[in-house]
């Protein structure tokens, strides 16, 4: 696509649901970030693929949330057990290359937990 | 860990006057990359422009240009003949050269446009 594309645009759950968010990089980007907007912050950064694989993912805070590129273009970030402190927007990117740095950014999911 | 810090919540102009968002860093290294992101009620995040360390001159794109002192950490934005459509939340944001290419992103400042 011409974008970056991510889905739900907005999903509700429930305290204690588990929820999936789709992250569809440009075309021929290999690198892909995940990052969560809070309410009136900047975006904090979760993981980081090269790839397939996960080249950072020390900014995922616990072991709830979790992430997979299995074929190297979407992602999919999964958040198990989820709290209301995960209530946030949160945003995908992808980048051509790591030289330039320039990220290309979706218009994000935003997750409300009940 | 590198920080980064917007110490304006908000900004206010009026069309077609000029307007400097503020916005200073923390970090070790001496190669780095600096950004400015404008982030409109669609969510999207959109680069405005973007500044390498070892370069001296002050990046230009149009109506915005960087004042970059890299002595002092600072990487203010100025956005000549403001338009209405300016109007968004904007963000600092900082990555390191090298592999890990994550951006750490200052909180922010919301700009207003009055006419």
């Amino acid at each position: 696509g011409a974008g970056v594309s991510q889905t739900p645009s907005n999903k509700v759950t429930e305290k204690g649901k588990y929820v999936e968010l789709r992250c569809d990089p440009i075309s021929g980007h290999t690198a892909l970030y995940w990052y969560r907007q809070s309410l009136g912050q900047g975006p904090e950064f979760l993981i980081y693929f090269q790839g397939t694989g996960a080249a950072d993912d020390s900014g995922l805070p616990n072991d709830r949330f979790f992430a997979v590129r299995p074929e190297g273009s979407v992602s999919t970030l999964k958040i198990q057990r989820t709290e209301r402190g995960d209530s946030a927007v949160y945003l995908c990117a992808s980048s051509l290359s790591w030289v330039t740095g320039e990220l290309f950014f979706g218009e994000g999911s935003r997750l409300t937990v009940l | 860990a590198q920080t980064v810090t917007q110490s304006q919540p908000e900004m206010s102009v009026q069309e077609a006057e000029t307007v400097t968002l503020s916005c200073t860093y923390d970090t070790s290294e001496s190669d780095y990359y600096l950004f400015w992101y404008k982030q409109p009620p669609s969510r999207q995040m959109i680069l405005v422009i973007r500044q390498e360390a070892y370069k001296q001159q002050n990046a230009t794109e149009n109506r915005f240009s960087v004042n970059f002192q890299k002595a002092a950490k600072s990487f203010s934005l100025k956005i000549s003949d403001s338009q209405l459509g300016d109007a968004a939340m904007y963000f600092c944001a900082y990555r390191n050269t090298g592999t890990a290419s994550k951006l750490t992103f200052g909180t922010g400042t919301r700009l207003q446009v009055t006419l």
